[in-house]
């Protein structure tokens, strides 16, 4: 199994541009879901699903968006980037909602906003 | 809402000294708790979980145990290793909600 894969693993963009970071797991996980992680803030929680067709909104949602067509893939769109997106970004999926069950996290997504 | 506070670093060991790491939380359920560990570059694992009252976490010589009546799981070790360099997580599950301490940076010079 790859685990949990994020793609890239680096990207710059200009204010204002879009993009979409890629994430996608190989265990059949029903859970998943998306943190940013800044300076002295740990990780805050993005967006989440429970399954494909399902998501909602985490801590910290403005400005992302997230589709889950399929129970492998949970990308996160910028529709306008701006520079206080600037962060680490990692994708995460687990088994279930069990409070037991524990995440697996991807590599990260280093985004830079200009 | 919940939230977790983890001790803030950097901490700076040598090699064979003990390691505390504080995390207290507050949550108004009945929360599972963990500590996940991030080498640089890596992405975060985890190193141990408790999801109950009193249960004891523990893996590769770290421990930490679940105290309801202190709001705690702070995370230990007896002899550190300079392999433990890395930035340690204390974080919350309480229903779909996960949160996250700030992060520790250990650091263990041989």
């Amino acid at each position: 199994n790859a685990g949990v894969t994020q793609t890239p693993k680096f990207q710059v963009l200009k204010t204002g541009q879009s993009m979409t970071l890629q994430c996608a797991q190989d265990m059949n996980h029903e859970y998943m879901s998306w943190y940013r992680q800044d300076p002295g803030m740990g990780l805050r929680l993005i967006h989440y699903s429970v399954g494909a067709g399902i998501t909602d909104q985490g801590e910290v949602p403005n400005g992302y968006n997230v589709s889950r067509s399929t129970t492998e893939d949970f990308p996160l769109r910028l529709l306008s980037a701006a520079p206080s997106q600037t962060s680490v970004y990692f994708c995460a999926s687990s088994p279930g909602l069990d409070l037991q069950e524990t995440q697996y996290f991807g590599p990260g997504t280093r985004l830079l906003v200009l | 809402g919940d939230s977790v506070t983890q001790m803030e670093g950097p901490v700076t060991l040598s090699e064979e000294a003990f390691l505390t790491i504080n995390c207290t939380y507050t949550a108004t359920g009945y929360p599972s708790l963990f500590w996940y560990v991030q080498y640089p570059g890596e992405g975060l694992q985890l190193l141990l979980k408790a999801t109950k009252a009193d249960d004891k976490g523990s893996n590769k010589g770290f421990e930490a145990t679940y105290r309801k009546e202190t709001t705690s799981f702070h995370l230990e070790k007896g002899s550190v290793q300079v392999s433990d360099s890395a930035v340690y997580f204390c974080a919350l599950k309480d229903n779909n909600d996960m949160r996250f301490g700030a992060g520790t940076r250990l650091t263990v010079k041989p």
